[in-house]
């Protein structure tokens, strides 16, 4: 069984450009988190979806950030017009349907560089 | 606001001694999860802590839930050189289904 899947590993991207970061979730698994991690912290919360639907992006910038996870597909994070403060590592985790006490799965990551 | 503080930040010890992180929060909790985190991996979950007072084993991993759910430890014996990582606690937040984490604490083991 597959864990989550998540590309590019490392992106480079000059300011102002587009980054979009990919994530397949675990088989079965229909809930997806984004997380962001800056070096020598612990993960930040982003945004919470379910197919088709965000249920909760409370931890996300306002503007030039957006996630969507369709019916058919990968979940997309998508990083607008980026600046240097946006490097990071993305990581995206999943969940079950029903999860009694929310326990997620991560992939490896999506390492962002702006340069 | 830090909801969950991770102690010690830093840890580097020799091979074959044991150790203690530990997990800190002002509130209460229904639960807690225990992460470690490889340089250039994502964070693998370790063990789910629920009932105040639990102690869950895993190989020479020692988890202990607080009484009053406010807090965490993990307990490592004869630590060896594959234990090397950030150990990262975390929470669910309230009802929701997003997780808090701590800042983590990186631990190094010295052959």
């Amino acid at each position: 069984n597959a864990g989550v899947m998540q590309n590019p590993r490392h992106l480079v991207r000059r300011r102002g450009q587009e980054a979009r970061l990919r994530c397949s979730p675990m088989k079965g698994h229909s809930h997806v988190y984004w997380y962001r991690q800056l070096p020598e912290e612990g993960l930040k919360f982003m945004v919470y979806l379910q197919k088709e639907n965000i249920i909760d992006e409370s931890g996300m910038p306002k503007e030039r950030f957006s996630a969507e996870f369709p019916k058919e597909g990968p979940s997309i994070l998508r990083i607008q017009q980026v600046v240097r403060g946006d490097s990071a590592a993305y990581f995206c985790a999943s969940s079950p349907q029903g999860s009694a006490y929310n326990e997620q799965f991560f992939g490896p990551g999506t390492r962002l560089t702006v340069l | 606001t830090q909801l969950l503080e991770q102690s010690p930040q830093f840890l580097s010890i020799q091979e074959g001694e044991n150790l203690t992180v530990y997990c800190n929060s002002s509130s209460v909790f229904s639960s807690l999860q225990w992460y470690r985190q490889e340089p250039g991996e994502g964070p693998v979950l370790l063990v789910t802590v629920v009932t105040g007072g639990e102690v869950k084993k895993l190989k020479r991993l020692t988890f202990q839930f607080g009484d009053a759910r406010k807090d965490s430890s993990l307990h490592i014996t004869a630590a060896q050189p594959g234990d090397t990582g950030l150990y990262l606690c975390a929470r669910p937040r309230g009802g929701a289904q997003k997780l808090v984490f701590g800042q983590g604490t990186r631990l190094t083991i010295n052959p």
